[in-house]
């Protein structure tokens, strides 16, 4: 049983039309994340949530944002994609800080920009 | 800065050994992990090593990690056509929680 579930699996938006991406997991992990995948890149760390404090990575930019409005569910909303914003983008989930936390990842959404 | 550094991609025959390679420039890293991807899939933990190990073994898989030289490789043992797929090298960082990533290595399997 699938237990990070990405939806949709593949989008289509228009360039400057704002999107959302939604991620929903059934572990009850306390930390979510979210990726960006571009193609032959490694997945880089956008931010992630620790329970309901929001941490950003330094470069990930402003035309990003998030919302986790409970433990099981968390959007990744592009307010104005652009070409570049074109990748696969992976939700992940993980119990909490510390020693080995194995992540779990969802089957990604691949987003595609015109 | 932190960087993980693979092989884009590797080619073997079926049946022999597989060596995906990975190096990195955390020291600090507790703990480092090989990740694998499947075409369409997410990314999947395939095995994991505490830094204060030098090998790990599980069944077909085998986990070298060098500390003095910041290298980790991962041994596919009689590799198969359902090991294809893209390998990642990972170590903590990328922030507080997150992992930070190798661009991959695609294992090509040949009959």
């Amino acid at each position: 049983d699938a237990m990070v579930i990405q939806n949709p699996r593949y989008q289509v938006t228009q360039f400057g039309k704002p999107v959302t991406l939604s991620c929903s997991q059934t572990l009850n992990h306390n930390v979510m994340y979210w990726y960006q995948q571009k193609s032959s890149q490694a997945p880089k760390l956008l931010f992630h949530y620790y329970d309901k404090d929001f941490n950003n990575e330094a470069d990930t930019p402003d035309n990003f944002q998030s919302r986790r409005p409970n433990t099981s569910f968390c959007f990744l909303d592009i307010r104005s994609p652009g070409l570049g914003d074109a990748a696969m983008y992976l939700c992940a989930t993980s119990r909490g800080t510390g020693g080995h936390t194995e992540a779990f990842f969802g089957q990604g959404t691949r987003l595609t920009v015109v | 800065g932190e960087d993980v550094e693979q092989s884009l991609f590797l080619s073997v025959r079926e049946g022999d050994s597989s060596v995906i390679n990975c190096t990195y420039t955390d020291s600090s890293s507790t703990y480092l992990y090989w990740y694998k991807q499947e075409p369409g899939a997410g990314l999947q933990l395939l095995t994991y090593i505490f830094s204060n190990m030098d090998m790990k073994q599980d069944q077909r898989l085998t986990v070298l990690l060098n500390k003095k030289d910041k290298h980790l490789s991962l041994r596919i043992a009689d590799t198969q056509t359902g090991d294809s797929a893209i390998y990642f090298c990972a170590e903590p960082g990328g922030g507080a929680d997150g992992l930070t990533f190798g661009k991959g290595t695609h294992l090509i399997i040949q009959p």
